[in-house]
């Protein structure tokens, strides 16, 4: 059990261009979570799998927003055309099936900084 | 629709003062669960305590304490004879049976500044 390795931990990035986020659970995590938090703010919830298939995404920010599962592995996170505003932190979480009652584990997150 | 409020968004302290972190939250679910996270200035978020809607007995862990009072909807966290390594944004966070996946809403944390 290695954690929830994110990639890369810092992204600067001019305002136009696409980038996109990696993310590693627990290798026997079922359930993956992507939050942003932006500064002086708490996380906010963005999307979640359950295995490969994305259960909850209308809480992406806008539809230039996606991720992705594609083997209920890593995942991958998206943001397309970037904005001043998408200046924050992506953390993601793996848990093993009901979070709630076995918990979340953090990653470190990644740093985005629009430019 | 659920809502944490954390209304101290910033607190210093002498190094072995007692503190307490509050926690509001609102919810219509009834059966959900409260947490506490602890985030350094690493970035990483370091799960505390997890504490269910039908459990209001306080809990101890060494230095840290929680009283959870369904009554006042309050979750609040208490350190007691604060170290300098105590120094961290605290977050306190709710998840509802009936919420996406159970999500968790954060509140807006509350950062704490130990002194020696």
């Amino acid at each position: 059990d290695t954690g929830v390795s994110q990639d890369p931990r810092h992204k600067i990035t001019k305002r136009g261009q696409n980038v996109t986020f990696r993310c590693d659970p627990i290798s026997e995590h079922n359930r993956l979570y992507w939050y942003r938090q932006t500064l002086g703010q708490g996380p906010e919830f963005l999307t979640y799998f359950q295995n490969e298939a994305q259960l909850e995404k209308s809480r992406l920010l806008s539809d230039r927003f996606s991720a992705e599962r594609p083997k209920g592995s890593f995942s991958t996170l998206e943001i397309q055309r970037t904005e001043q505003g998408d200046s924050a932190m992506y953390l993601c979480a793996s848990s093993l099936g009901d979070s709630t009652n076995y918990g979340y584990t953090f990653g470190s997150g990644t740093r985005l900084t629009v430019v | 629709a659920q809502k944490v409020t954390q209304a101290q968004t910033e607190i210093s302290v002498v190094e072995k003062e007692d503190v307490t972190l509050d926690c509001v939250y609102e919810t219509r679910d009834t059966t959900y669960y409260l947490f506490w996270y602890k985030q350094p200035p690493s970035g990483e978020l370091v799960f505390l305590i997890r504490r269910n809607s039908f459990d209001e007995q306080n809990e101890i862990s060494g230095r840290y304490s929680w009283n959870f009072q369904k009554s006042t909807s309050s979750f609040n966290f208490t350190i007691t004879a604060s170290q300098v390594v105590d120094s961290a944004v605290y977050f306190c966070a709710l998840s509802e049976a009936q919420g996406a996946g159970n999500m968790l809403t954060f509140g807006g944390g509350t950062r704490l500044m130990v002194k020696p």
